[in-house]
């Protein structure tokens, strides 16, 4: 059964203290893996697609990177308004339906 | 470019009643599909729709749910009769030809119901 699974659920930041989110997956074949940020009251925001085992994207302090079990995301020096719920998902190859792990809510506090 | 439209935004109702969900996707996008949220938890699908006809529908609650997109646009899902456990985020999401897009789907805001 295809599986995402995030950890940590929670995780609590002083401004300017990197860390990295992790995002665990179990698919019998991976089209692509997604990350979004969910802010309160609103629905999920694409952030990255990654396709293959290496590739990384970067936006701003976030980055992005595969392996063939996992995925991480990696955040530098963070700002109170990167304060957010963390999604990520992923894309079988055999179906069109992204399935989500819990996420990951992160607050950085001044 | 627009995006995704739900409305209501909140909706407050006692168990057994009804209450429908509205979606307007983006302009142009073939693939429509409706996610249920439960505080905590991750997006789960609940129907997906190509143009006007289901795709997937399997973990949609057929005795209470159902979900149309007449004319291949704009989509509404009906709860008759909501239970306590449907008090969730309903989150309406469209996609140009699926998920393979680049940038999976764009979501709208959600409609947040809650059953009393």
């Amino acid at each position: 059964e295809d599986q995402v699974t995030q950890s940590p659920e929670a995780l609590r930041l002083q401004e300017g203290e990197s860390s990295s989110l992790n995002c665990s997956y179990t698919v019998s074949g991976l089209r692509g893996l997604f990350w979004y940020r969910q802010d309160p009251g609103k629905g999920p925001e694409f952030l990255f697609t990654l396709y293959s085992a290496g590739e990384e994207k970067e936006k701003e302090r976030l980055k992005a990177t595969l392996t063939k079990k996992e995925s991480f995301l990696h955040i530098t020096a963070p700002k109170p308004e990167d304060s957010a719920t963390y999604l990520c998902a992923v894309l079988p190859y055999n179906t069109d339906k992204l399935i989500f792990g819990t996420g990951t809510r992160l607050q950085v506090f001044p | 470019e627009a995006g995704v439209a739900q409305s209501p935004r909140y909706k407050i109702i006692e168990k057994r009643q009804s209450v429908a969900f509205w979606c307007n996707p983006i302009s142009g996008h073939a693939t429509l599909y409706w996610y249920q949220q439960i505080l905590g938890q991750g997006p789960k699908l609940l129907i997906q729709f190509q143009n006007n006809g289901v795709v997937d529908d399997s973990q949609l609650p057929k005795d209470r749910f159902s979900a149309e997109r007449l004319k291949g646009v704009d989509s509404t899902l009906k709860i008759q009769p909501a239970k306590l456990e449907d008090s969730a985020v309903y989150l309406c999401a469209s996609s140009p030809t699926g998920g393979d897009a680049g940038y999976g789907y764009t979501f709208g805001s959600g409609t947040r119901l809650t059953v009393v």
